[in-house]
């Protein structure tokens, strides 16, 4: 099925500790985005892509950063880990429709 | 920065019970989306406006764009249960969106 893929689904990590989140797509999207959501709030871009070969920051990028590999794949990678990172992170992409979402990856920072 | 407010964080509805949720942003948006979010799950797709004034239908969901596109609403006729979740209005531009801190629809048991 055409989508959005995130891995992994559920980590734990030690503050200090480095790790990258990977995202790919199947839906030949242009843009695609990192987000992450805390509870009780909206969704905070943290960086996103316009196109292959191009990444901005977004809302809050400090503690991460962003490689678009190609066309597909998006990854964010934490250099170290800090409790305030703990929360869900999505990659969305965005053709001429608004944005798709994957499933989330739960990070817990310990 | 632009924010985009959207209150009440919570309602408590009776089935068959309306349900409204209102955004409002501290500047002119281009486009105002809408999207819901089930427990657990990730934000889905629902509407966009673009046009001042917008008053779209998707049958029990209305959603309104405010003549100055700085405000909108969803509401609700006659909640059902499948209708539990968060739902969260997004504007801005073409690359980025600012999001709402989302309203969360809780059908009293």
């Amino acid at each position: 099925n055409a989508g959005v893929t995130q891995t992994p689904k559920f980590q734990v990590l030690k503050t200090g500790q480095s790790m990258t989140l990977q995202c790919a797509q199947d839906m030949n999207h242009n843009s695609m985005y990192w987000y992450r959501q805390d509870p009780g709030m909206g969704l905070r871009l943290i960086y996103y892509s316009a196109s292959e070969g191009t990444t901005d920051k977004g809302e809050v990028p400090n503690g991460y950063n962003v490689s678009r590999l190609n066309k597909r794949e998006f990854s964010l990678r934490l250099e170290s880990a800090a409790p305030s990172q703990t929360s869900v992170y999505f990659c969305a992409t965005r053709g001429l429709q608004p944005q798709h979402f994957g499933d989330g990856t739960r990070l817990s920072i310990l | 920065g632009q924010q985009v407010m959207q209150i009440p964080q919570y309602q408590h509805v009776q089935e068959g019970e309306d349900f409204t949720t209102y955004c409002n942003s501290s500047t002119t948006l281009s486009n105002i989306q809408w999207y819901k979010q089930r427990p657990g799950g990730h934000p889905v797709f629902l509407i966009q406006l673009v046009k001042s004034g917008e008053v779209k239908k998707q049958k029990r969901l209305t959603f309104q764009f405010g003549e100055a596109k700085k405000n909108s609403s969803l509401h609700i006729t006659a909640t059902q249960t499948t209708d539990v979740g968060t739902y969260f209005c997004a504007g801005g531009s073409n690359y980025q969106l600012i999001w709402g801190a989302g309203t969360k629809l809780i059908i009293k048991p």
